[in-house]
């Protein structure tokens, strides 16, 4: 494996349901990201994770809880969502830089989530 | 508030006809503007960092300028695989998360 990997790629969910998502970087970066993709919207940041600890949290509803159990993967918990949940989730991976410049981040295919 | 707007929505071009999109930015501290492209049901692939105004950088028939209130991505002699939603954002530093516009869909007429 290369890159950024997300799985599951699509997942349907009721609204009681709980359930996770997976990412994993194979590019031995020490950040990893959430981000949300909603149609007509711009690519909304939900949670940073810098060195295994949160460093932000874009006022993000409780019911999305991350976690980062290693520097290589990132999870999302998924629990009692609501129909405009529904979108594409991005898991992305970068080097922290604490200097003047700032390093690229690469991005996952994505979880595409229908809730019903 | 960080804020970045791209222009224009959507945008239709002959194979060819070259053309430039434009992304203006509102951000305290800017430590980098990136340029990604997004293919359907993909996720953003990285193409461009830039980190002053006067930079300049290039990969095959794009390239990507920056000035202190916007960068423009100029597509020289577009080809139908160019096709694709391009996406600005910026960042303030470190593990900042990025900041998005709402991108250009861009399509390249055979």
């Amino acid at each position: 494996e290369t890159g950024v990997t997300q799985t599951p790629r699509h997942l349907v969910m009721g609204m009681t349901n709980k359930k996770s998502l997976k990412c994993e970087q194979h590019l031995g970066h020490n950040a990893m990201y959430w981000y949300k993709q909603s149609a007509k919207k711009p690519l909304e940041l939900m949670f940073v994770y810098s060195l295994e600890e949160r460093v932000e949290n874009n006022s993000v509803p409780s019911r999305f809880s991350p976690e980062c159990p290693n520097s290589s993967h990132l999870f999302l918990h998924l629990h009692t969502l609501q129909p405009e949940d529904s979108a594409l989730y991005l898991c992305a991976s970068s080097q922290d830089s604490p200097g003047l410049y700032s390093y690229e981040q690469y991005f996952g295919p994505g979880t595409r989530l229908t809730v019903t | 508030e960080d804020q970045v707007t791209q222009s224009p929505e959507a945008l239709r071009l002959q194979e060819g006809e070259s053309s430039s999109l434009n992304c203006s930015y509102t951000v305290s501290g800017l430590r980098g503007l990136f340029w990604y492209r997004q293919d359907p049901g993909k996720g953003p692939e990285f193409l461009f960092t830039l980190y002053s105004a006067g930079e300049e950088k290039e990969k095959e028939r794009l390239k990507a300028t920056l000035t202190k209130k916007e960068s423009f991505l100029h597509i020289t002699a577009p080809k139908p695989e160019d096709s694709a939603t391009y996406l600005c954002a910026v960042q303030r530093g470190g593990a900042d998360g990025l900041t998005f516009g709402k991108g250009t869909h861009l399509i390249i007429q055979p």
